[in-house]
């Protein structure tokens, strides 16, 4: 149990399909983020959520839309997606800025 | 901004055997360091971590790691590896002030051979 709780473990879609990503943390952290991971890549860090305002958004495309409700939980909202956006997405929260990430175990997503 | 260069991005090793998975960075300011490790199908676990004090951490199953400022260094180590250890290991790093940001590296597999 690492604190943090992504869903669903995978999902596949169409590239015409809306669908959305979850993540929940347990642990009372005040920051929240989006990791893409694709093999032979490093992590690559999509959205970062401080006290539940974005501070960080790094040239994602639009066809990612994050939404932070609270600081508990984290969502992305996936459309008309690429089969090239097919990867690990990794939740993590961490209490402060200059303190370790905690991440959840990942939604592995295939675009068809 | 800061950049994390794992060069070994496979290291094969006998079980018992020592391994030394290294991990160079680069930034304009200062540093923390961490190093995760995942295994399949699982998010990232932090291993270990270095903030400030001691240059020399250590986790709780045998791994450390030494922060070398001079040579912009954080490479780990474990003086015999088990078959469990085998995984993804990543290293990352965050300045000390500016953004959130937590910087990885591309990941070395460690291989346990038995």
């Amino acid at each position: 149990e690492t604190g943090v709780t992504q869903t669903p473990r995978h999902l596949v879609m169409g590239m015409t399909n809306k669908k959305s990503l979850k993540c929940e943390q347990h642990l009372g952290h005040n920051a929240m983020y989006w990791y893409k991971q694709s093999a032979k890549k490093p992590l690559e860090l999509m959205f970062v959520y401080n006290f539940k305002e974005q501070t960080e958004n790094n040239s994602v495309p639009s066809r990612f839309s994050p939404e932070c409700p609270n600081s508990s939980h984290l969502f992305l909202h996936l459309h008309t997606l690429q089969p090239e956006d097919s990867a690990l997405y990794l939740c993590a929260s961490s209490q402060a800025a200059n303190t370790e990430a905690f991440f959840g175990q990942g939604t592995r997503l295939t675009v068809v | 901004a800061q950049s994390v260069t794992q060069l070994d991005s496979q290291v094969p090793v006998f079980e018992e055997a020592p391994v030394e998975l290294r991990c160079n960075y680069s930034s304009s300011v200062s540093v923390y360091l961490f190093w995760y490790v995942q295994y399949p199908n699982q998010g990232l676990q932090l291993l270990l971590k270095y903030l400030s004090g001691s240059t020399l951490v250590e986790s709780i199953n045998g791994f450390e790691a030494e922060f070398n400022k001079s040579q912009t260094s954080f490479h780990l180590r474990k003086p015999s590896v088990h078959i469990s250890d085998t995984a993804e290991y990543f290293c990352a790093v965050r300045g000390l002030t500016g953004a959130n940001n937590l910087f990885f590296g591309t990941g070395t597999r460690l291989t346990v051979i038995p």
